[in-house]
């Protein structure tokens, strides 16, 4: 079965750090095109970060250069670094994989998200 | 970076149609990239609902339909019913900034 698991959520203060990972099974993340997405609580979706399966990187204008997005090979897992965290931060961070269309992506597998508080 | 538009919320009585609308720009949804729509259940992850502006999963009704225009694109509900109160996203990508993902603002389906 294809599955993603979010793992790493917690409660970090304004300019923390914490690391979030999201471990799959049923098939190869490196193979993939993965994606973060959050919620802020009572609010929409935002895209975060996407790792392609070469290894580039993108990332939403809101986190770039505070965010790394990463996987793990031998574990099958893709990690999301977060330092310099803001309030604004806080939400339910969602990772999901991509899959192409005919013109673009979309996520077709999502995990149960892990949630990251950030409060003093 | 920009969002897709959606209204705020929907409704309507069971076995009732209802559409949901999303309006791109000409970096998104105006140049041509799909619409992919999803369904958020309250307190669960979001779930692909549409795919390729008008393709369904395996397992999702087809009480769900999608269709693309130009700038826009819709979500249309058939025969409503009460399982499927639930908020409702659209995606789609836009090159702008190097290329990035972006969502639509939500709509809260209620059935009356």
């Amino acid at each position: 079965e294809v599955q993603l698991v979010e793992s790493g959520g917690g409660l970090v203060q304004p300019g923390g750090s914490l690391r979030v990972s999201c471990a799959a099974s049923g098939f190869t993340v490196s193979s993939n095109y993965m994606t973060w997405v959050r919620q802020a609580p009572g609010k929409g979706l935002e895209w975060v970060s996407v790792i392609n399966s070469a290894g580039g990187t993108n990332y939403a204008e809101s986190v770039k250069g505070r965010f790394t997005i990463s996987r793990d090979n031998s574990k099958n897992t893709l990690s999301l670094q977060m330092n310099s965290l803001r309030t604004e931060d806080t939400a339910v961070y969602y990772c999901a994989r991509d899959v192409p269309a005919a013109i673009g992506w979309y996520f077709d597998v999502w995990g149960r998200g892990t949630l990251v508080t950030v409060s003093s | 970076q920009s969002v897709l538009t959606q209204p705020p919320s929907v409704s309507g009585a069971p076995g009732q149609r209802v559409t949901i609308s999303c309006t791109g720009i000409s970096s998104n949804v105006g140049t041509g990239y799909d619409v992919h729509w999803y369904q958020q259940l309250p307190g669960t992850a979001p779930k692909l609902l549409i795919y390729g502006n008008r393709n369904r999963p395996s397992g999702v009704p087809d009480r769900f339909s999608g269709s693309k225009s130009a700038t826009s694109a819709s979500l249309a509900i058939s025969g409503l019913q009460a399982e499927d109160e639930a908020d409702y996203y659209c995606q789609s990508y836009d090159y702008s900034l190097g290329g990035f993902y972006v969502f639509g603002t939500g709509t809260k389906v209620t059935v009356l």
